[in-house]
């Protein structure tokens, strides 16, 4: 059931370049979006996300992107740095009434070499 | 920065044996995660709980799991008789809002 893909599992990006991340849904009653990055050992820790009433949200040197009609969301990171490298993961919700429980991708390991 | 945090850091147990897993929540948050991440998988949504109750259970919290909240801070899961396959990360995380989720550094469980 994989209903929030990411299908780059890895990307590598020169310090100070453009990061750009993708993920793809399938579920059309999710209305909320967001991406976590994630170091080893340690938990997600939250980035940035998006509603699906608005097409971009920008925080600094990240901008999330969506476009409900493809179902496709992006991350871009502007300019990368080293200390981005890590795993992003896209997640996605729907309100079911009481609480909204987060669909995770398979995540993408993000290198920003020197 | 409140933050959510989570004991122990890892757990060791043998098959069969109940273990608990400790979290405490930011303070002022209202809705509270179980998620777990098997080694090289995804992290998946395990229970959510709102009011002092569960709202919504994945097919992976079967009657082996359980969740409390047995006080204004801690949450808990437990896990009556744990097999080999629950080795994994398992991550709490709550939220005011029900959206925007924050996390625990999370639990390592091995069963060996």
């Amino acid at each position: 059931d994989q209903q929030v893909k990411q299908n780059s599992p890895s990307l590598s990006v020169q310090e100070g370049r453009i990061s750009i991340l993708n993920c793809d849904y399938t579920n059309s009653m999710f209305d909320y979006f967001l991406w976590y990055k994630k170091y080893p050992a340690e938990g997600p820790t939250f980035l940035i996300s998006i509603s699906s009433i608005k097409d971009k949200n920008e925080d600094g040197r990240f901008t999330v992107f969506l476009n409900k009609s493809a179902k496709h969301l992006s991350l871009h990171i502007v300019p990368s740095q080293p200390g981005d490298s890590a795993v992003y993961f896209c997640a996605a919700s729907g309100w079911t009434g009481t609480a909204s429980k987060l669909t995770f991708g398979t995540g993408t390991r993000l290198q920003v070499t020197l | 920065e409140p933050e959510v945090t989570q004991t122990p850091s890892h757990q060791v147990t043998q098959m069969g044996q109940e273990v608990i897993l400790r979290c405490v929540p930011i303070s002022n948050h209202l809705y509270f995660y179980w998620y777990r991440q098997i080694l090289g998988q995804k992290v998946e949504f395990l229970v959510s709980f709102y009011n002092n109750e569960i709202s919504e259970k994945s097919e992976i919290f079967d009657d082996q799991f359980s969740v409390e909240r047995p006080d204004g801070s801690n949450f808990t899961l437990k896990i009556r008789s744990t097999k080999l396959e629950d080795s994994a990360m398992y991550f709490c995380a709550s939220t005011e809002v029900s959206y925007e989720q924050y996390f625990g550094p999370g639990t390592r469980l091995t069963v060996t």
